[in-house]
């Protein structure tokens, strides 16, 4: 199926440093989102993008839409041990179309 | 409910049965997403529901595979005769639109043996 291309798909960082992931794809979307995946449980949302240009932040996550709205990263500050995880990108067209899922970054953040 | 809720969560079952995966959306929430997650892979799309309407089917991959929706609410995900890489976790989301921010439930873990 379709999926975007996320990068890079794994890394291995030391506890308190900064991460930055990004997703791109061939085709434009009006919605970008950022999910964590949990061993064993089901994505979570963590940030929502609507607008190109957007950039959120969520406590220590922060999330831009790129102006192109081909693009988005996702940068996690300060990491902790509970930050490991897979995440994920999914972009959506419209309010009549499905979301389309990145192909996943797994981190691990060791002490 | 409060979040998407997904029953069974673990099903295991011969190969050659058919099986039914439930899915419970978030109440009010129009837009219906199942997806395939295989172990370590990312998430497969299989087929969106807007509202009791399927406009995109293009994920199931075969005409084993088919899922319904009712009242704007409940969604059914049946498999029949069951195939071993059927085994998967079964993922369904809701959002209150198409596109949207969409919020899983914890999946069904399916096994055929």
């Amino acid at each position: 199926g379709q999926q975007l291309n996320q990068s890079p798909q794994s890394m291995f960082i030391q506890e308190g440093e900064d991460v930055s992931m990004n997703c791109t794809s061939s085709s434009i979307f009006n919605t970008w989102l950022w999910y964590k995946q949990d061993p064993g449980e089901g994505p979570v949302l963590l940030i929502a993008l609507y607008k190109a240009g957007e950039l959120t932040s969520n406590g220590r996550l922060t999330a831009q839409f790129g102006i192109t709205r081909k693009d988005s990263f996702l940068n996690i500050s300060a990491s902790i041990p509970s930050d490991v995880g897979i995440y994920f990108c999914a972009g959506g067209f419209t309010e009549a179309d499905k979301l389309i899922f990145g192909t996943g970054t797994r981190l691990q953040v060791f002490p | 409910g409060a979040g998407v809720s997904q029953s069974p969560s673990n099903k295991v079952t011969e190969k050659g049965k058919d099986v039914e995966l439930r899915c419970d959306p978030i109440s009010g929430h129009t837009a219906l997403y199942w997806y395939r997650q295989s172990l370590g892979q990312g998430l497969e799309f299989l087929i969106y529901f807007q509202g009791n309407s399927a406009p995109d089917k293009s994920g199931l991959p075969s005409d084993r595979f088919s899922a319904e929706r009712t009242g704007g609410s409940v969604s059914t995900l049946t498999i029949q005769r069951t195939q071993q890489e059927d085994s998967a976790v079964y993922l369904c989301a809701s959002s209150l639109f198409g596109g949207g921010g969409a919020f899983f439930g914890q999946g069904t873990r399916l096994t055929v043996v």
